[in-house]
């Protein structure tokens, strides 16, 4: 067990919809990293969150959104889901030291299916 | 730009044998790289990695990885593999924007071990 949690575990919805991942980091870990894994692309890296502040960008999509709140967790926003954005979604945290050294821990993943 | 070749897709090695696992890497400065593996259904569990100094590291589960600038190499090894390493395996380089290390990942090795 990391200490990463995510919420929902499944996601089923139709093509044209919305929906809302939820992350939580690890107790005290102020930077959160989104990354998608499919079949066709491989695990990419989406989005960095810092302290509630968005720090990097990888190839998200306009449609997709993330934000960090005060207690640090994170959501990530999909909208207007097509097809191809059936994935597992993962979640990871990493912790602040001073020599600019990280490692991530990766929560369980959430897998979205999009009919 | 940053980029993670695992050349081989899938390995089948008998159990007891010795696995090398392959990995190359593009990035201008010292990369911070990483050994990740994911169990079917399952999220990602850091195996070990390297930031500078020793270029032969040890992780977790008996594997290990030798970092070689000159080749731009990073290869995971284990001496003698179990049942229970079949898994997926990723390799990936970070880069450091002082608040974490958003990854590069390769495609993956999918390792089977035959009795």
């Amino acid at each position: 067990d990391s200490g990463v949690t995510q919420t929902p575990k499944h996601l089923i919805t139709a093509t044209g919809q919305r929906v809302t991942l939820r992350c939580s980091p690890r107790s005290g870990d102020l930077s959160v990293y989104w990354y998608q894994q499919s079949l066709d692309q491989g695990l990419q890296f989406l989005i960095q969150y810092y302290n509630g502040e968005e720090r990097a960008k990888g190839n998200i999509l306009e449609r997709f959104s993330a934000q960090q709140f005060p207690d640090l967790h994170s959501e990530l926003n999909l909208s207007s889901l097509e097809l191809g954005d059936s994935a597992l979604y993962f979640c990871a945290s990493s912790p602040l030291r001073t020599s600019g050294r990280y490692e991530q821990y990766f929560g369980p993943g959430t897998r979205l299916t999009v009919t | 730009a940053q980029s993670v070749t695992q050349p081989d897709i899938h390995i089948t090695v008998s159990e007891g044998a010795s696995l090398e696992l392959r990995c190359n890497y593009s990035y201008g400065a010292t990369p911070y790289l990483f050994w990740y593996v994911q169990s079917p259904g399952q999220g990602l569990q850091l195996l070990l990695k390297y930031f500078s100094g020793d270029t032969l590291v040890q992780g977790i589960k008996g594997f290990e990885a030798e970092f070689k600038r000159s080749q731009s190499s990073f290869n995971l090894r284990k001496p003698s593999v179990h049942w229970s390493d079949a898994a997926e395996y990723f390799c990936a380089v970070g880069e450091d924007n002082q608040a974490g290390t958003a990854l590069i990942f390769g495609k993956g090795t999918t390792l089977s071990v035959s009795s």
